[in-house]
């Protein structure tokens, strides 16, 4: 399947601690992309990362990708409780179609 | 807001009822698409309209039906669904190479059918 699956399917961690998601996927992609769903709302466009990138950052985020392992991780430094929603990743193997996964439901405690 | 808006944001519908969801963006994107989301299942992608014309339905049931009038409106008009049709129905838009910016998300309409 094209879709990205994430791992693990939840999280609970302390504000101020590190959360690591990850994502697998079976196909050759052009691009991942990370969002982010607050509860029973729509998803936000977080990060997009190349196949042809490795690494990269936005503000507390870091994504990484491993192509040979097809494999993609996002880093949430420094946790906040306002980081708690649900993160998916998505892949896309052509212009506009993106397949998503069933998230990883991150909880950060206060 | 995102730019995207879905209405109604909730609808509860008789499995004989017609109803229909509407989507409206003016981010000036030219791609357009719904997704359904049920609990603790990946997102669903049911229909994708470029340049207001369908270029993938996802093997959708024929009692979903979409309409882009044009590259900024997108229905889905809903016709004797059954209860398991019940969830959260996402409008998504994006330039056509979803590289430049990624999908902007609606806030979704969550629809229950009895």
């Amino acid at each position: 399947s094209q879709q990205g699956e994430e791992d693990p399917q939840a999280l609970s961690i302390q504000e101020g601690e590190n959360a690591t998601m990850n994502c697998s996927y079976k196909t050759s992609i052009n691009n991942l992309q990370w969002y982010r769903q607050n509860s029973g709302r729509g998803l936000v466009h977080l990060i997009l990362i190349r196949s042809n990138e490795r690494e990269k950052h936005s503000g507390r985020l870091r994504v990484t990708l491993d192509t040979s392992k097809k494999s993609s991780s996002l880093l949430i430094t420094a946790s906040r409780a306002a980081d708690t929603a649900s993160y998916f990743c998505a892949t896309g193997i052509n212009n506009n179609d993106m397949r998503f996964g069933a998230g990883t439901r991150l909880t950060v405690k206060p | 807001e995102t730019g995207v808006t879905q209405t109604p944001r909730h609808l509860v519908m008789g499995m004989t009822n017609k109803k229909s969801l509407k989507c409206e963006q003016h981010l000036g994107h030219n791609a357009m698409y719904w997704y359904k989301q049920s609990a603790k299942k990946p997102l669903e992608l049911m229909f994708v309209y470029n340049f207001k014309e369908q270029t993938e339905n996802n093997s959708v049931p024929s009692r979903f039906s979409p309409e882009c009038p044009n590259s900024s409106h997108l229905f889905l008009h809903l016709h004797t669904l059954q209860p398991e049709d019940s969830a959260l129905y996402l409008c998504a838009s994006s330039r056509i190479s979803v590289e430049v910016s990624g999908y902007t998300f609606g806030s979704g309409t969550r629809l229950t059918v009895v």
